[in-house]
């Protein structure tokens, strides 16, 4: 069965680094989301990408944050600087739908685990 | 604006008993979805049910929706140990966003 996969599983940094989450959304999907949840917390939208563009982002999805599309297969998310309070789990999801599809079934990816010391 | 939230936030039950979990939003939605996350790891998708659908099943697993409570349920029969997780509902809108809003999930554990 086709699934989301993301790398690496945990990501270490120190205050300041810029890191890159990488996501292989399942192959037939056209559209891309991330998400994060802080430990404890709900899960939160951050952005999502159609046609080589972002086509919505969360007020969490500031100027310290991009993403990409860099080859046909692959999705990251880039933190330039990294904050002690974006340590959290980041999903990468994708969907073959989006808005107003009557499916808009959002796969989601198993995490990466980012601690930001 | 848009919220999922679950009822009952933490729920205990006995390997065998069935176990309801409950989802409340606010807005008007397309489609709404369940998610399951075992602890610190990733969201296993369960089930998606459309705001034209009432009820819908996989296996043990049974989601209805109300759209006109706004309210969905999900039904676990015949609960397993391995059913041990926190179960998340999660909504889009029909406002013109990408975006699913997830609820504050409801964590089970099913005794064996």
């Amino acid at each position: 069965e086709p699934e989301v996969t993301q790398t690496p599983s945990h990501q270490v940094t120190q205050m300041g680094q810029e890191v890159i989450l990488r996501c292989v959304p399942i192959s037939n999907h056209l559209y891309f989301y991330w998400y994060r949840q802080i430990l404890g917390q709900k899960v939160e939208f951050l952005v999502s990408f159609y046609n080589n563009e972002i086509s919505e982002k969360s007020e969490i999805f500031d100027d310290q944050f991009s993403v990409e599309r860099p080859d046909g297969s692959n999705f990251t998310l880039k933190i330039r600087s990294t904050k002690l309070e974006d340590s959290a789990m980041y999903f990468c999801a994708s969907s073959d739908a989006g808005w107003g599809a009557s499916y808009n079934e959002q796969f989601f990816g198993p995490g990466t685990r980012l601690t930001v010391l | 604006s848009q919220q999922g939230e679950e009822d009952p936030q933490a729920l205990s039950i006995q390997e065998g008993e069935n176990a309801t979990m409950n989802c409340s939003y606010k807005t008007s939605i397309n489609n709404l979805q369940w998610y399951r996350q075992n602890s610190g790891r990733g969201l296993v998708h369960l089930i998606l049910i459309r705001s034209n659908e009432r009820e819908k099943h996989s296996g043990r697993l049974r989601v209805t929706l109300d759209t006109s409570k706004k309210s969905s349920s999900l039904l676990i029969t015949a609960s397993r140990a391995a059913d041990t997780a926190s179960y998340f509902c999660a909504t889009d809108s029909t406002s013109g966003t990408y975006k699913y809003i997830f609820g504050t999930g409801t964590r089970l554990k099913v005794l064996a």
